[in-house]
């Protein structure tokens, strides 16, 4: 079964440092691996996904995350945090492999502060 | 191109009253999912439509819960009756294709009390 688990429920950093959220999966084939993020009063919005074309992926924002299979690992990070990217971050594996997005299982979030 | 819409934003209703959710997908998609975040928890799936079908109902808590996507557009979601436990967010998500990226609404909050 796929799971995944977002290891800090809040990370704090200051304006200008870099961003590091961490997730690990879990899954019983290739896996296919997103990131979301949701800003206060604001829908989910995709940043960027995992498609097995390339092991570094570029979201949008400056947001990249990096599939390392040996660590089951899939960290989202940014050079440098904005008072913008404030928000909640979902790490989601999909039921279906090969990038193909099917019934989407969430971590449990990850929110981000920014101190100016 | 408007995205998925979600009505109400919010609702607080008493336990043992019914609650129906509706969500407008983004024309022409016909997928829709719905999800939902309990406090404190992951978002979990609850249902997936193809056009005005159920393609999978796994997600579904119980029989309190009744899903219907009527001609294929709009889906609503109905609580009948609802408990304390049912309250949380609402999430509705719709795509093209099966397997393509899902477009995410706001979500509605719902509070029972």
């Amino acid at each position: 079964a796929q799971s995944v688990t977002q290891l800090d429920s809040h990370v704090s950093v200051s304006e200008g440092t870099p961003v590091l959220l961490r997730c690990n999966y879990s899954s019983s084939y290739s896996p296919s691996l997103f990131w979301y993020v949701q800003h206060p009063n604001k829908g989910l919005q995709l940043l960027l996904k995992y498609t097995s074309a390339a092991t570094l992926v570029k979201g949008i924002n400056g947001f990249e995350a990096e599939f390392k299979k040996s660590e089951t690992s899939f960290h989202l990070t940014k050079p440098s945090a904005h008072m913008s990217d404030a928000a909640e971050y979902f790490c989601v594996v999909s039921d279906r492999g090969g990038g193909s997005q099917g019934n989407l299982i969430f971590g449990k979030g990850t929110k981000l502060s920014v101190k100016p | 191109e408007a995205g998925v819409t979600q009505f109400p934003s919010h609702s607080v209703i008493e336990k043992g009253q019914t609650v129906t959710l509706r969500c407008d997908p983004i024309s022409g998609h016909d997928n829709l999912y719905w999800y939902r975040r309990v406090m404190g928890k992951e978002i979990k799936f609850l249902l997936h439509f193809v056009k005005e079908s159920k393609q999978d109902e796994s997600g579904m808590p119980n029989n309190r819960f009744l899903a219907e996507r009527t001609g294929g557009t709009y889906s609503t979601l109905k609580v009948q009756p609802a408990e304390l436990e049912d309250s949380g967010v609402y999430f509705c998500a719709s795509s093209r294709r099966q397997g393509t990226e899902a477009f995410f609404g706001q979500g509605t909050r719902l509070t029972v009390v």
